[in-house]
């Protein structure tokens, strides 16, 4: 079956432009969360979303970062104003709900800010 | 808080040789979850092994198994017979089982090199 899938695989933006990234998590999964990875590092949580509610936003790292879902399956992360430090690889997992524990990954968006 | 650490930057290992990468973790609750993932150069996160906290037995999963040593904190991951494809970047990463979501806490990963 499908897996998670992400796009733009890559997204070049200038500085203090917005951008919008998006994940389709595998059907039936309720959980989706949002994780970013600076070149060489490990991922750094961002947001977790049950259904196409939020419950845990403790890792955006300012108010510039928005994430929703929508009708229990799409998700959009919005970065705005961009800033260079916002480089990174923004990836998307889901799994079958936040018990599961498995977390299924996409490919990742690579964001670049000129 | 919880957190993870992975000590080794980097690893080379020979082709079909045994090789164990580290990982220690802090957490005061009871109830996690240990996995280690596996990161190749195209990017995409595998998962390779869990192992719960109360899981009496440690895990694995062909070859890979997982060195649970609770009163440690540590929860190292060993490869045995070692591949060319098993070079890649190898992350450890934790959840509490008990809170309300199940974000992974991540370590800063160990490169690993297969030598032919």
């Amino acid at each position: 079956g499908a897996g998670v899938s992400q796009s733009p695989s890559n997204k070049v933006t200038e500085k203090g432009k917005d951008v919008e990234l998006r994940c389709d998590p595998i059907s039936g999964h309720t959980a989706l969360y949002w994780y970013r990875q600076s070149l060489g590092q490990g991922l750094e949580f961002l947001i977790y979303f049950q259904g196409n509610s939020a419950p845990d936003k403790s890792g955006l790292p300012s108010d510039r970062f928005s994430a929703e879902r929508t009708g229990g399956s799409v998700s959009t992360l919005t970065i705005q104003r961009t800033q260079q430090e916002d480089s990174a690889v923004y990836l998307c997992a889901s799994s079958l709900g936040a018990s599961s524990y498995e977390q299924y990954f996409g490919p990742g968006t690579r964001l670049t800010v000129t | 808080a919880q957190k993870i650490t992975q000590t080794q930057p980097g690893m080379f290992v020979q082709e079909k040789e045994a090789v164990t990468l580290d990982c220690t973790y802090d957490t005061s609750d009871p109830s996690y979850g240990l996995f280690w993932y596996k990161q190749p150069s195209s990017g995409e996160m595998i998962f390779l092994i869990y192992q719960g906290s109360y899981d009496q037995q440690n895990a694995t999963e062909g070859r890979y198994s997982l060195n649970f040593q609770k009163a440690r904190k540590s929860a190292n991951l060993v490869i045995s017979a070692s591949q060319l494809g098993d070079s890649a970047m190898y992350f450890c990463a934790m959840r509490v089982l008990t809170s309300n979501t199940g974000k992974l806490i991540f370590g800063q990963g160990t490169t690993l090199q297969v030598k032919p």
